[in-house]
């Protein structure tokens, strides 16, 4: 059973542009959803998250936006960059699982100059 | 936020033999650390937490005989894939959990040959 669903699996946009990548989730006790970028051959890093008594958080070009009620979260890339073309991942854990995060799986965002 | 350290970056070794992978909290004391594997285009899998001072707990499905981890210190956990086969072969990430998050080792590239 696939907690964290994230759509679309890949996504071509253009410099300039916003590129939007989708998270839905099962779990009601998730309570910390993370975004992380990852490069080829390398580990993932944190961009941003939120927790769910927060609707949107906003941090340089990388805006979460949070819908409780729905089950979902999003993460909006403003200005895309060709640096910014990596393969980003949704997560969410819970302090009742432990705080395993579980992750959807993956978007590979492309930045076309 | 932390700091993890993994080593080696890569490794590749012969079917039938043994590979530790390091993984090292430089700046904070983790007690407990993650261990995932990552196939080609695909997301993170949780494979086991380790607990410093104790037995590790493994997800359902991982062999612990055969992925042997280790996490004798609060800066050092370890990750041997024992009597390795080609199936073994996949990316491999080490990661702790801080006051600022999770943060993720650089990973481990194995190839079994």
């Amino acid at each position: 059973q696939q907690q964290v669903k994230q759509s679309p699996q890949s996504l071509i946009v253009q410099k300039g542009g916003i590129s939007i990548i989708n998270c839905a989730y099962e779990n009601t006790a998730f309570d910390y959803f993370p975004w992380y970028q990852q490069f080829p051959g390398k580990g993932p890093a944190l961009l941003i998250a939120i927790r769910p008594d927060v609707s949107e958080k906003k941090e340089g070009r990388f805006t979460i936006s949070f819908n409780k009620s729905a089950k979902q979260f999003s993460l909006h890339i403003m200005d895309s960059q060709p640096g910014d073309s990596a393969t980003y991942f949704c997560a969410a854990s819970s302090k009742a699982a432990g705080n395993k995060l579980t992750f959807g799986g993956g978007t590979r965002v492309l930045v076309k100059p | 936020g932390a700091v993890v350290s993994q080593h080696p970056s890569r490794v590749i070794c012969k079917s039938g033999t043994s590979v530790k992978i390091e993984c090292r909290s430089l700046d904070f004391q983790a007690t407990t650390m993650f261990w995932y594997r990552q196939f080609p285009k695909k997301s993170l899998m949780l494979m086991a937490t380790s607990n410093e001072g104790s037995k590790a707990t493994y997800e359902q499905g991982v062999e612990k005989d055969k992925f042997l981890i280790n996490h004798a210190s609060l800066t050092l956990s370890t990750l041997t894939v024992t009597s390795a086969h080609p199936e073994d072969s996949s990316f491999y990430i080490c990661s702790t959990r801080g006051a600022g998050g999770y943060t993720f080792g650089s990973g481990t590239r194995l190839t079994v040959v």
